[in-house]
């Protein structure tokens, strides 16, 4: 019973246009969010996160929004670039260090 | 600068072979992980470590086993390798106050 889903398996954007990820949760311990890019052949790397008190989190074009009550949150990226075209993958925290991570979104960006 | 260096980096195994994959940090940290990433299924905890000489199962420790003798080495051990083990394997580190991982680039395994 996957914890962290992410129903959209691949998104494809223009360039310039928003990018909008979503991911549902259903542990309601989960505490913290984070969302992480990976290109092909490399690791993920660290994007943005939130923690469970606050609803936004900003860092330039990138803004995650937390619903605790619909257990939702989504990634906009405004606007998108062709390297934001990636592997996007959501994940979430609860008690320890351990994360739990969805099955990840495919972004591609048309130039 | 290295953070999180995996090795090797690709690897084939006939089915019953054993091998070892090796994690190494440079940043202190004293959190490490091993996930497995499979297509649809996104990143699976394997095995993680909280500490030097400190290791606990995380959600697939099935088939595997793991060592931390060493702050900075995390190992993951596959004793007899099965097909359904082809999967791409990432090790991840992290510190104490910082619920962020830093994650090596991967091994990408196959068992035939």
């Amino acid at each position: 019973d996957q914890q962290v889903k992410q129903n959209s398996p691949s998104l494809s954007v223009q360039e310039g246009r928003i990018s909008i990820l979503n991911c549902d949760y259903t542990n309601s311990m989960f505490d913290y969010f984070l969302w992480y890019k990976k290109y092909p052949a490399e690791g993920p790397t660290f994007l943005i996160s939130i923690s469970s008190i606050k609803d936004k989190n900003e860092d330039g074009r990138f803004t995650v929004f937390l619903n605790k009550s619909a257990k939702h949150l989504s990634l906009h990226i405004v606007p998108s670039q062709p390297g934001d075209s990636a592997v996007y993958f959501c994940a979430a925290k609860a008690a320890g260090n351990k994360l739990t991570f969805g099955g990840g979104t495919r972004v591609l960006v048309k130039p | 600068n290295a953070g999180v260096t995996q090795t090797p980096k690709f690897r084939v195994l006939k089915t019953g072979q054993s091998m070892t994959l090796l994690c190494a940090q440079d940043m202190n940290h004293e959190y490490m992980y091993w996930y497995r990433q499979d297509p649809g299924m996104g990143l699976r905890l394997i095995h993680y470590s909280v500490g030097e000489g400190t290791t606990a199962k995380g959600e697939v420790p099935d088939g595997y086993n793991v060592s931390r003798l060493k702050k900075q080495n995390f190992l993951l051990g596959l004793e007899s390798a099965a097909p359904s083990q082809t999967s791409v394997y990432f090790c991840a580190s992290s510190s104490v106050n910082l619920y962020g991982y830093t994650f090596g680039s991967g091994t990408r395994l196959t068992v035939v």
